[in-house]
This record gives C-alpha cells, structure tokens and sequence, in this order.
C-alpha cells in the first residue's frame, strides 16, 4: 500500500457541483499539502496544514476549503466547481522531525470540470 | 521571473546517451530535491540534498549552494528513464517547483 493515498484517483464533475477529494497518509508526519499541477506550470501550493489545528493559505486558495480531520487525513473541497479548476491534484507530507524538508506524494487526483 | 528554472524544457536522447539535467534558484534553501513524474503522473522522489553530491545507481546529484545551481545527470540512459524530472527547493515551511524538463529516450 502507498503510503500517501488520494482518492479519487480520476474524477469528472460539471461546473457548480461540489466536489471533495481526500488524502490520508501512513507515515505519521505532521505536515500535509495540497498541490494543483496545470501544463507548463510548476506545482502550485493550495493549502498546507502543520498539525491537525493549524491550516494555511497557500499561493492559490482561492476557490478551495480544506479539512484537516486527523493527523493522517487532510480533504481538499471544491465548494462549486469550475472548468478552470481542471487540474492534477497532489497531497504530499513531511516531517517537522526533518525540518520539513524532505516529501512525499499521493498518485494524484486528475479532476476534470465540464 | 520564476524562484526555480529549469533547462532545459524539453529533452531528447537516444539510449545510451549521458543526460543533464539543470536548476537555478534565486532564494535561500534549506534542501533541494530532484523529483521524477512518469506520464502515469506520479511523483516520486529522487533525491534531497543540501550540498555536495549524491548517486544513486544511474543517477548523480549535484549542488553548487554559493551559485545557487543543482544538476542532475543521467548516466547509460535508457528508454525507462522517459519521464518529467521537477527541481523543487525547501524553505522553511514549503516547497517551490520549477516547471519540469520532458525527457524522452529513444531504443
């Protein structure tokens, strides 16, 4: 089993809907992100969370939620889906043991929104 | 101007061929990290570093902090070797990505 796993792994919704896309982990690191990656851009920070209470904007929230419910769950929403949120999604995780530096990925979540 | 750049965009060589792979950066770091992603869409990590040089079968890292530049090279490659590498570099708190160089080796 992966140790960071995202579900669903591939999803097609229509514009307005609302739509959740979940990422649990088995290392037992404290920190957790979520990434969009469009073509020709470099992964883009949408949310990050350092420990279950603490949640933080990143570069690109808008339009997003998320929900920390455990250590080792972190859920990215869509709250009304639009087309320009097509995108690959990625959960990944590190460790404040290691200053954060180091990563870990999900397989990604590509989302289509028609 | 983007923090992380790649070059080159786009790469193509025939099997065998030594690839390198480079990544500017124009901020301070903690770490560096080479991260492959096959057209499946994966990310998986390659290596971290902070100074100096890793390998790692085929694959080499490099570090030059005070120029800010990391390389990567492929030694031998080969077909499966096909995929995006990514640079990212660690602040503190996050990571940022350069946008990725599209290998493609041929038979």
């Amino acid at each position: 089993d992966a140790d960071v796993t995202q579900t669903p792994r591939n999803r097609i919704t229509k514009t307005g809907k609302r739509i959740m896309l979940e990422c649990s982990q088995t290392k037992g690191h404290d920190r957790m992100y979520w990434y969009r990656q469009d073509p020709g851009l470099g992964l883009r920070l949408i949310y990050y969370s350092f420990d279950v209470k603490d949640i933080n904007k990143g570069e690109i929230s808008d339009g997003y939620s998320v929900s920390r419910q455990a250590q080792a769950k972190f859920s990215l929403s869509l709250e009304s889906a639009i087309p320009n949120q097509t995108a690959l999604y990625f959960c990944a995780t590190s460790t404040s043991r290691t200053g954060g530096t180091e990563a870990f990925f999900g397989q990604g979540t590509r989302l289509t929104v028609v | 101007k983007n923090e992380v750049e790649q070059s080159p965009q786009n790469l193509t060589a025939q099997e065998g061929e030594f690839i390198t792979i480079n990544c500017s950066y124009s901020v301070g770091i903690s770490a560096l990290h080479w991260l492959q992603q096959h057209p499946g869409g994966g990310i998986v990590s390659l290596f971290m570093l902070s100074s100096g040089k890793k390998k790692h079968g085929r694959l080499i890292a490099t570090i030059n902090i005070q120029e800010k530049h990391s390389s990567l090279h492929i030694t031998a490659s080969h077909p499966r070797d096909s995929a995006v590498y990514i640079c990212a570099v660690a602040d503190t708190d996050k990571l940022i990505f350069g946008t990725g160089t599209r290998l493609q080796v041929f038979p």
